[in-house]
């Protein structure tokens, strides 16, 4: 199993600034991912962070919103940019061991006001 | 593009009633996933289904795989209120090491 802790839990945040989630793993995996939740929504992936190269953005999210780095095989970070009410979401990172299972974060609950 | 639907969204039932909630997948996957989320909560792992005809049981409940059909269905024995709560399915969207695509999730309401 993996064990993933993220920081901060939640956060209240002015329009226009920037927040940066960590996220880390207690084992090292090759990729990491990055999830939104809008409130009282499903969960939609927004990228895929592997070590080393650049992370890669789904459908509807770019880098200059969502930077990622991802600096070694236990961490990552994601930064939401120049906020709006509208990025008030819950954010969570998963891990996927091969042949077991996805594991996911407790999450990051933003608000932007 | 892989779609997951899932059916009903919404479900209230009594406490002792059975019921199933179904998750239809657009294109071959190799695992599928169910989780359970309580208000507020991040995703709690309830199943995790490998291959055509698995079945897992966990208390009241049991999901199974089709993979034939891309079907996948989860179905609650003799509800309690404390199976309240909205539960997803989720697949890979290529191999297994590929991100996760959900369905909508079914907000499930179980009223003594």
């Amino acid at each position: 199993s993996a064990v993933i802790s993220q920081k901060p839990s939640r956060d209240i945040c002015q329009r226009g600034t920037s927040l940066t989630i960590q996220c880390q793993v207690d084992s090292q995996v090759t990729m990491m991912f990055w999830y939104r939740q809008q409130p009282g929504q499903s969960l939609t992936l927004i990228a895929t962070a592997n070590q080393g190269s650049e992370a890669t953005y789904e459908s509807g999210f770019v880098i200059d919103k969502f930077p990622i780095s991802r600096p070694n095989l236990t961490f990552s970070t994601l930064t939401v940019s120049n906020m709006s009410p509208e990025d008030s979401s819950i954010y969570l990172c998963s891990v996927v061991l091969l042949n077991t299972e996805a594991f996911f974060g407790q999450g990051t609950r933003l608000t932007v006001v | 593009e892989l779609k997951v639907e899932q059916n009903p969204l919404f479900l209230s039932m009594q406490e002792g009633k059975n019921y199933t909630i179904y998750c239809n997948y657009s294109t071959t996957s190799d695992r599928l996933y169910w989780y359970r989320q309580d208000p507020g909560k991040s995703l709690e792992s309830l199943f995790v289904l490998l291959s055509n005809g698995a079945v897992k049981q966990e208390g009241r409940l049991m999901a199974s795989l089709d993979t034939k059909a891309r079907l996948s269905t989860l179905h609650i024995t003799a509800a309690v209120h404390d199976l309240s709560a909205t539960y997803f399915c989720a697949v890979h969207s290529g191999g297994g090491a590929d991100g996760l695509t959900f369905g909508k999730g079914t907000h499930l309401i179980i009223q003594p």
